[in-house]
């Protein structure tokens, strides 16, 4: 079956430290996207790409670096520049601007 | 910058009643998106509206997009407790990415 996997579902960090959350599809979406979501919030868009090799900062890239090398796989790093990690991270992929997006199941980051 | 507003940001409603959640926003925009997510789930997609004057429904929910007035509705109809989420509307003028409303929480009570 097609979807979206994100990976991992839980991922704790400690202070200084970077983590990368996993976003790989087998859609054949050209566009991927990487939103937060805090608690009792909606979701605000930190980085997205429309092809390989080309990504486009959101509202809140700071903090926050993307890669997208092939078109299947958009992973996410977490930097120790981002003083405030701990969210919800949804990702998404799009046949762009016509069908709406497919979400993965998200990741729960915690810094500890 | 396009800004999405929903109201009302939570609704409590009893079953059985009828109810009207809206999504106003602020730059034109042919396509517009209603999600839906459960507690600490992720999000689903419930209707795509392409064209001013869509209309779609699915068992007791029906949206609709009016352009012009740049505004969506998601009717409820008859609630049921299943229907308990999380309503989020998001807009793609572009057909690049998507600005969220910040969602409607709906409780059905019994």
């Amino acid at each position: 079956d097609g979807g979206i996997t994100q990976s991992p579902k839980y991922l704790f960090r400690k202070e200084g430290q970077n983590v990368t959350l996993s976003c790989e599809q087998n859609l054949n979406h050209d566009a991927m996207y990487w939103y937060r979501q805090d608690p009792g919030q909606g979701l605000r868009l930190i980085y997205y790409s429309q092809i390989v090799n080309d990504f486009q900062k959101g509202d809140i890239a700071e903090g926050y670096s993307v890669s997208r090398e092939k078109k299947e796989s958009f992973p996410l790093t977490v930097t120790s520049a981002q003083k405030n990690p701990t969210a919800f991270y949804l990702c998404a992929s799009s046949t762009t601007g016509v069908y709406g997006y497919t979400f993965g199941s998200g990741t729960r980051l915690t810094v500890v | 910058e396009l800004k999405v507003e929903q109201n009302p940001l939570f609704l409590s409603m009893q079953e059985g009643k009828n109810y009207t959640i809206y999504c106003n926003y602020s730059t034109t925009s042919d396509r517009l998106y209603w999600y839906r997510q459960d507690p600490g789930k992720s999000l689903e997609s419930l209707f795509v509206l392409l064209s001013n004057g869509a209309v779609k429904q699915e068992g007791r929910l029906m949206a609709s997009l009016d352009t012009k007035a740049r505004l969506s509705t998601l009717h409820i109809t008859a609630a049921v407790h299943d229907l308990s989420a999380t309503y989020f509307c998001a807009v793609d003028p572009n057909a690049g990415k998507s600005t969220f409303g910040d969602g409607t929480t709906l409780t059905v009570k019994p």
